[in-house]
């Protein structure tokens, strides 16, 4: 099994409309959370952590932790064509993080 | 904003060759990592660097790698003899504490001839 899963996608929006990314982990000892984002050849920019269950906002993003069904997502509002990207999802455990592959999200104008 | 940086950006090399990766991390930051990714696949952990030892290591980090922090900036990877798979992009990054936040480089894409 492996420790984190996102649909690859592609995934194609509007621009203005809401994409939702999801993600879901295997191992329930994780503490920490975390959404990327990666431009093609650049490094993983941090876009949100969260650490407890629930929502967290910031400016058009929101993510959601479901610890009990293991599962992460990320909403983002108002999508631009900026937002265009490949969204990781990383989990840690230990002094280590996770990733999964990656969903990547076009954004149409 | 303090970042993580890394030299060289590009490094290609003959299969064979010892390669040498630097990063330098956030200063405060007491957490150093290397990951990579080869072209098209996901980040992959390879290990994991505190108060001046490895505190984890994947399957991936085999007795070709290695890392230091030879001095107070510096955290260095070592390839010490080069295969055609090792080319990827490598990526240092630093975090304050182990759960929290990664920040990463900019990465160092290396290319094995």
């Amino acid at each position: 099994q492996k420790e984190v899963e996102q649909n690859s996608g592609p995934l194609s929006v509007p621009e203005g409309a809401i994409a939702s990314l999801n993600c879901t982990y295997s191992d329930r000892g994780s503490q920490s959370f975390f959404w990327y984002r990666q431009y093609s050849g650049k490094s993983p920019e941090l876009i949100m952590s969260i650490y407890s269950n629930g929502d967290k906002e910031d400016g058009r993003f929101t993510a959601q932790l479901n610890k009990a069904s293991q599962y992460v997502s990320l909403l983002i509002r108002d999508s631009q064509p900026s937002d265009s990207a490949t969204y990781l999802c990383a989990v840690n455990r230990g002094n280590q993080f996770y990733f999964g592959t990656g969903t990547s999200l076009t954004v149409i104008p | 904003e303090p970042e993580v940086t890394q030299t060289p950006s590009h490094q290609v090399t003959q299969m064979g060759q010892e390669v040498i990766l630097r990063c330098v991390p956030i200063s405060n930051h007491l957490y150093f990592y290397w990951y990579r990714q080869i072209l098209g696949q996901k980040v992959e952990f390879l290990v994991s660097f505190y108060n001046n030892e490895i505190s984890e290591k994947s399957e991936i980090f085999d007795d070709q790698f290695s890392v230091e922090r030879p001095d107070g900036s510096n955290f260095t990877l070592k390839i010490r003899s080069t295969k055609l798979e090792d080319s990827a992009m490598y990526f240092c990054a630093s975090s304050v504490v182990s759960y929290e936040t990664q920040y990463f480089g900019p990465g160092t894409r290396l290319l094995v001839l």
